[in-house]
Formats: structure tokens, sequence, C-alpha cells
């Protein structure tokens, strides 16, 4: 079974220009999740959804990010403009429904703002 | 809120031993779940144990095992047998159940590097 994909893995951009990730998750995922992860800290989540509908976005900046997952199935997540705070690892992951399924990470894209 | 404490930054363990990484959580919901994930260096977050609310019997997979204690509200995560492989970053979760059909959160703590020595 393949599993999260996430592209790019790595980016530098300079701090006010826009960025752009995508995911793909597991086939069959109904739940998808945008992570950020700051050096030495633990995932924070941005954003969920349920196939292509938004479950919790209630951590995501707003004024600069935006994310969709518009067939339910892969998902973009951008930044515009981006800070420097913004230098982080965002993690993609997706989970079937119910509880006690754990969620599968893809490997990441690290984002440097410069 | 759900939160998730992970008091030991960093922990050293010699090969061949038996580590315990501490885990304690807070929530108000009677059902939840509780994960374990590794993070190595390369920094995809791998799945470890998993122990519901619910559960009577601490979970194990292999050599992981997590020492469930639910009035203390603790889900600790003990290694037996550290390889050099081990030495990671470990991450404590936590997902409250959800009433509307879908997969809630999943809320880390702050992690706990641990190295294995020789």
């Amino acid at each position: 079974e393949a599993g999260v994909a996430q592209s790019p893995r790595y980016k530098i951009i300079e701090k006010r220009q826009s960025v752009a990730f995508w995911c793909n998750p597991i086939s069959g995922h109904a739940t998808l999740y945008w992570y950020q992860q700051i050096l030495g800290q633990g995932p924070k989540l941005l954003i969920q959804f349920q196939n292509n509908g938004v479950v919790d976005d209630s951590q995501l900046p707003k004024d600069r990010f935006s994310a969709e997952r518009l067939k339910g199935v892969d998902s973009t997540l951008k930044i515009q403009p981006a800070k420097l705070e913004d230098s982080a690892v965002y993690l993609c992951a997706s989970s079937a429904l119910g509880g006690d399924t754990e969620a599968f990470f893809g490997q990441g894209t690290r984002l440097t703002v410069v | 809120a759900q939160k998730i404490t992970q008091t030991q930054p960093g922990m050293f363990v010699q090969e061949k031993e038996a580590v315990t990484l501490d885990c304690t959580y807070d929530t108000s919901d009677q059902s939840y779940g509780l994960f374990w994930y590794k993070q190595p260096s390369s920094g995809e977050m791998i799945f470890l144990i998993y122990q519901g609310s619910y559960d009577e019997q601490n979970a194990t997979e292999g050599r992981y095992s997590l020492n469930f204690q639910k009035a203390r509200k603790s889900a600790n995560l003990v290694i037996s047998a550290s390889q050099l492989g081990d030495s990671a970053m470990y991450f404590c979760a936590m997902r409250e159940a959800s009433n509307t059909g879908t997969a809630s959160k999943l809320t880390f703590g702050t992690g706990t590097r641990l190295q294995v020595t020789l």
C-alpha cells in the first residue's frame, strides 16, 4: 500500500513570497490533516478535512494560510505572504474514520523562509 | 481542551536496556485514544502503539508496551531491549472521541529525544 506522498521535500523562499505544498493521502482515507512542526516542538494541527469539507481550522492563520481538498483526495496548503516564523516542517497525514485508527504521515516539507 | 505533557526533553539508555518515556494527558472526555509515534532524524512520523481509554489490558507491540494508568492519566511508553536504531524523537498523542462520525484531531506533546548508547 502506498503511503502519504508530499512534495516538495524542501523549499527555501524569501519572506513575503508565496509557497504551496501538495499532499496525496492513502487511498480511501477520508480524513486528511495538515500539521506544522516548528523545530524542537511537537506537531500542531493547522487544518483537518473530512472528504472535501473542513472539520477543524481553528489554528490556521487564515490571513496568510489557505488549504483546499477539492475532490476529497489530494490537498494543497498555501502560504501567502510567508513570514520568517513560518519556517517549519509541514506534515500531511491521513486516516480512516474511527477514533482508534492511527494517522499515517508523509515525510513532510521542510520550509525555510529567509 | 486536550493537553499532552511530556516532561523529559531528553533521555539516554544503554543498548539492550529498557527505558520508559513519560506521558501524562488531560481530558474531560471518557472516550479517547492514546498514541505513540517515533520521529527519526529523517523526519517521518512512525506509528508505534495505540491504547484506547476503555481497553483494560495494556497495549503491546513487539518491544513496545504502553503502561496505561487511567486514574493517574498517564500513558508511558516502555521500550525493552533498546537498539541503536531506537534513537529518535518520541511523541505521545491523544485523540478524543468524536460524536459527529469524523476522526477527531491528534494532539501531540512536545516530545522526548531518546539516545541509545553502546
